[in-house]
Formats: C-alpha cells, structure tokens, sequence
C-alpha cells in the first residue's frame, strides 16, 4: 500500500466551484505539504504544515485555503476554482529527523490532475 | 531568494551512452540538496540528499555529485527504464526550510 495517498486523481470542474483535495499518509510524519506542478514552472509550495497546529503559506497561496484535521491528514481546497489553477497537485510529507540524523527528505503522493474549465 | 537552475531542460541518449545532468544552486546557507525522479503522471520519487562540497552518492547507475555552486546526476550506461524527468532541489537553512525546485531534466534513452 502507498505511503502517501490523494484523493481524488482526477478531477474536472467548472469556474467557480469549491473544491477540496484530500491527502492521507501512514509514514507517521509530522510535516506535509502541498504543492503545484505546471509545465515549465517546476513544482511550487502552495501551503505547509509541521504539525497540527501549525499552518503556513508558501510561495503561492493565493486562492487556496488548507486543514490540517489530524497528524495523518492535510487537504487542500480551492473556494472558487478559476482555469489558471488547472496544474497537477502533490501532496508531499516529511520527517526532519531519521534515527537521530537530520533529513527532512520529503515523500510525494501519486499527485491529483485538476482541470478548471 | 534562494534559486535553481537544472539543464539542459532535455536529453535524448542512446541506450549505454553516459552522460551528466546539471543542477545550479543559489542558496543562504545551504542544509541539503534533493534529487527526484519522476515519471510522467506519477508523483516525484526520493533518489539522494547531499549536505556539503564534496559529497557523493551512489544508487545503480546514478551518481549524484555536489560542489559549493552546483551538483551533477551521473548516468553510466543508461538503459530504456532510466527515462524519465530528474527534479534537482535546495533546501537552506534559512525559509523554514522549504525545498526550492528547479524545472527539471527530460531524459530519454533510446534503446
């Protein structure tokens, strides 16, 4: 079974509805991210969280909003899709330490293809 | 800010054909860089981390190399299943310690 699982792996939608991206993890890490893919642009952080309490924005969280319900969750929602969020969605997670060694080598999730029409 | 900048943005070997993919780093106190590989619709997947000037690592037919300004992916006698995009990223000490990414390398071996 994966590690780092999203839901859905597609979606298509229209122009102005809501729409939440659901990641679940069984890695036990504390830290989890959400990232953007577009062609030629690379990946971009859009939110992170290191623990449940902690939420913060990355270079691109405009129109977006997270929840981070529980170690193992962290969703993302679009309030009112609009076409340039067409892009393919990672979520990501990590731990900082390894058997006492620092890492924070970051595990990716098979990622969701969202279309915005 | 901290930048990277991979190249060339493609490759196309021959199957056994060697070669090198560049990654240029800018970073405020560098904690560690990342090489992914990742296949078309699939999620990046963890190859090596490097934390300083000098380091090297190994795994099969790759090898990753760092210096103070840049890093190197090996590829020694390449085969078909190495195709695929190879993401370089920076992780510094500063920025919460968010990863950078760079655009990536489109490798192609041709059997």
């Amino acid at each position: 079974d994966a590690d780092v699982t999203q839901t859905p792996r597609n979606r298509i939608t229209k122009t102005g509805k809501r729409i939440m991206l659901e990641c679940s993890q069984t890695k036990g890490h504390d830290r989890m991210y959400w990232y953007r893919q577009d062609p030629g642009l690379g990946l971009r952080l859009i939110y992170y969280s290191f623990d449940v309490k902690d939420i913060n924005k990355g270079e691109i969280s405009d129109g977006y909003s997270v929840s981070r319900q529980a170690q193992a969750k962290f969703s993302l929602s679009l309030e009112s899709a609009i076409p340039n969020q067409t892009a393919l969605y990672f979520c990501a997670t990590s731990d900082p330490y390894l058997a006492g060694e620092y890492t924070d080598t970051q595990y990716f999730g098979p990622g969701t293809r969202l279309t915005v029409l | 800010e901290d930048q990277v900048t991979q190249s060339p943005e493609a490759l196309r070997l021959q199957e056994g054909e060697s070669s090198s993919l560049n990654c240029s780093y800018t970073v405020s106190g560098l904690r560690g860089l990342f090489w992914y590989r990742q296949d078309p619709g699939k999620g990046p997947e963890f190859l090596f981390t490097l934390y300083s000037a000098g380091e090297e690592k190994e795994k099969e037919r790759l090898k990753a190399t760092l210096t103070k300004k840049e890093s190197f992916l090996h590829i020694t006698a390449p085969k078909p299943e190495d195709s695929a995009t190879y993401l370089c990223a920076v992780q510094g000490f500063q920025g919460a310690q968010k990863l950078v990414f760079g655009q990536g390398t489109r490798l192609t071996i041709n059997p």
